[in-house]
């Protein structure tokens, strides 16, 4: 059975701290590891990873992927109030994701 | 316009009824998938389909059917609804994005349930 598992599940910061999310995998026929920020509403794509030790950036967010290790991470630099939201990570193999728990983090001024 | 569309948004319902949750998308995509989200346990997906001839259980199917009556529509039916499918319920689509996005999913905006 596919399983996909985050840590930490929550996680409260203050503005300008920097945050480091964790992702662990054990998927059959792994083609992809996502990453999605979910606010109040569906999730938003933000990364997919396929390849291991190439980092993928977007502003002040970051993630790699270990495919030997079976992780990924995702950090985010200078916190603001507007990333408190449900990460989530999910693992594509077979045309569909499997999803972990997601981590809320929460970013206070 | 949105590319996915979920209806209803909200829905309340009683012990025993049937519901059924509605998706539609304008993407063009052949895959379509409906998962439920509940606090803590990320996204579990309900069934899935690759095209209109496919149908698939995923990890939580018990309790739900569906019916893929186009490309573009999703059906998602409680035949007899419970307290504990009282939940988000996500609707998605993906079509391979290229090297760089792979099968991304694209998600609607939800249908929030509650069983009574």
């Amino acid at each position: 059975e596919d399983k996909v598992v985050q840590s930490p599940l929550s996680l409260v910061v203050h503005e300008g701290d920097t945050v480091t999310l964790n992702c662990s995998y054990e998927v059959t026929n792994f083609r992809s590891l996502l990453w999605y920020k979910q606010e109040k509403k569906a999730p938003t794509f933000l990364f997919m990873l396929t390849s291991s030790g190439i980092e993928k950036k977007s502003g002040r967010l970051s993630s790699i992927l270990d495919k030997k290790e079976l992780f990924s991470i995702l950090n985010i630099t200078a916190t603001q109030t507007g990333d408190s939201a449900i990460y989530l990570c999910a693992v594509e193999g077979g045309g569909k994701l499997t999803f972990g728990q997601g981590t809320i983090l929460t970013v206070h001024p | 316009d949105a590319d996915v569309t979920q209806t209803p948004r909200n829905r309340i319902t009683k012990t025993g009824k049937r519901i059924m949750l509605e998706c539609s998308q304008t993407k063009g995509h052949d895959r379509m998938y409906w998962y439920r989200q509940d606090p803590g346990l990320g996204l579990r997906l309900i069934y899935y389909s690759f095209d209109v001839k496919d149908i698939n259980k995923g990890e939580i199917s018990d309790g739900y059917s569906v019916s893929r009556q186009a490309q573009a529509k999703f059906s998602l039916s409680l035949e007899s609804a419970i307290p504990n499918q009282t939940a988000l319920y996500f609707c998605a689509t993906s079509d391979f994005g290229g090297s760089s996005n792979g099968y991304e999913q694209y998600f609607g905006p939800g249908t929030r349930l509650t069983v009574t």
